[in-house]
């Protein structure tokens, strides 16, 4: 089944600087990955996703960039802000499947 | 706008008992999941559902009872409680349409003493 690994654990950033999160999945037949974010005492809220037949996508300060080949997905945050201090999860399931496997997590710190 | 609630939101048991989490969603959406989360684990699948009356095992269902007799809920049973299912758990939903986003509750934390 399905392997999704994810790096790093935790990333402290001044505010202001860019954040990047980084995942790998182990199935070639994985098209669709979300990425979550979770504040403290709360669900996951999906953030931005990505599917195969994109390279890049962008939401105002959040990108997530997908290199199929080479079976890893990336989520970049530029300006972060305080706000953006939480966990962030990335995901991956193959199309036409519902089941989602997760990475195990990054808990970015912003410091003003 | 209600979405999706899990109750309790906090729930302290000991071993051996049996304990149901609730799951209700407003949305009509027919699929169903339950999650728990883990340090150093991530979320880990325990049970889906992919409409009334149809259920199928995630990665660790073990010593987890589920149904799903309407459409919105989703209830999980612990039918005797260990320490190790000390841990919160997540309810999530989403349409039967590809790659529709999971949403998911604020989630229930049980501690099993």
């Amino acid at each position: 089944g399905e392997n999704v690994e994810q790096h790093p654990s935790t990333l402290s950033v001044q505010e202001g600087d860019s954040a990047v999160i980084k995942c790998t999945y182990s199935d070639s037949a994985s098209n669709y990955f979300p990425w979550y974010k979770q504040e403290l005492g709360k669900g996951p809220q999906l953030i931005i996703d990505i599917r195969s037949n994109v390279g890049e996508k962008k939401d105002q300060r959040i990108a997530v960039t997908l290199n199929k080949t080479a079976k890893h997905f990336s989520l970049h945050i530029t300006e972060t802000q305080p706000e953006d201090s939480a966990v962030y999860f990335c995901a991956a399931s193959e199309t036409g499947f519902q089941k989602l496997v997760f990475g195990t997590g990054t808990r970015l710190l912003v410091s003003p | 706008d209600a979405g999706i609630t899990q109750s309790p939101r906090y729930k302290i048991t000991e071993t051996g008992r049996q304990v149901t989490l609730m799951c209700h969603q407003t949305w009509s959406h027919s699929y169903m999941f339950w999650y728990r989360q883990d340090l150093g684990h991530g979320l880990r699948l325990i049970y889906y559902s992919a409409a009334a009356d149809i259920t199928d095992k995630g990665e660790v269902p073990d010593g987890y009872v589920v149904s799903r007799s309407k459409t919105e809920n989703f209830p999980l049973t612990l039918e005797s409680a260990t320490r190790s299912q000390t841990s919160v758990y997540f309810c999530a939903s989403t349409h039967a349409k590809m790659d529709q986003p999971q949403h998911f509750g604020d989630g229930t934390r049980l501690s099993i003493l």
